[in-house]
């Protein structure tokens, strides 16, 4: 079955570049996501990349996709105390796919940036 | 324009009770998802439906779990005899037709707790 792991814990410097991590194994994941999730919020979409890109570019974010190591990154540059919050690294299948739509989550990587 | 919205925002019950949730996806999205999230096992999918397709419905723990669409757009979760380890928090996702039909948006979600 999917499978997606992430690192737990983060702890930037404001001003510094944050890195996130990830991986899956499901090799036929079509679409990759990045969520954010405040504190008492729900899960806010950040930026997607297909399976067929490597590199995404979105303001402060950059997505970098290795599909042959299956590890995905998200780095957010001058990274700000607004950015604290918990980040969710999330696969599904493409069109087709049994578990099309279907999302498959890692377990959230707590990004704590100090001033 | 409005997001995802879900109902209660908080619901407290006895173990062994009945309780239904509420959501309403964003207008004109055809996609329907629900997910829970908990300490224990993280962000799970529950249900998925899409249009008039036959519910995706791998992802409810137990028959106790039930779900319905009405019309196509308000969704309806239930769980029956409530049990202590359904404590978590429902969220609630829709997503539009067409080629962004990968983008799930999130509703703020409901707290469940089961005393």
């Amino acid at each position: 079955g999917e499978d997606v792991e992430q690192s737990l814990f983060l702890s930037v410097r404001e001003g510094d570049s944050s890195v996130i991590n990830c991986t899956y194994t499901d090799s036929s994941s079509t679409y990759l996501y990045w969520y954010k999730q405040e504190p008492g919020a729900g899960l806010q979409l950040l930026t997607y990349i297909f399976s067929n890109m490597d590199m995404k570019q979105d303001q402060r974010l950059t997505v970098l996709l290795n599909k042959k190591d299956k590890h995905l990154s998200l780095r957010i540059a001058d990274t700000q105390t607004g950015d604290s919050a918990i980040y969710f690294c999330a696969e599904s299948a493409g069109a087709g796919g049994t578990s099309y739509g279907k999302l498959t989550f890692g377990q959230g990587t707590i990004l704590t940036v100090h001033p | 324009g409005a997001g995802v919205s879900q109902s209660p925002s908080n619901k407290v019950t006895e173990k062994g009770k009945d309780v239904e949730l509420r959501c309403d996806p964003i207008s004109g999205h055809t996609a329907l998802y629900w997910y829970r999230q908990s300490l224990g096992q993280g962000l799970e999918f529950l249900i998925y439906f899409q249009g008039n397709s036959a519910p995706d419905k791998s992802g409810l723990p137990s028959d106790r779990f039930s779900a319905e669409r009405t019309g196509g757009s308000v969704s309806t979760l239930t769980i029956q005899r409530t049990q202590q380890e359904d404590s978590a928090v429902y969220l609630c996702a829709s997503s539009p037709p067409g080629h962004l039909s990968y983008e799930q948006y999130f509703g703020p979600g409901t707290r469940l707790t089961v005393t």
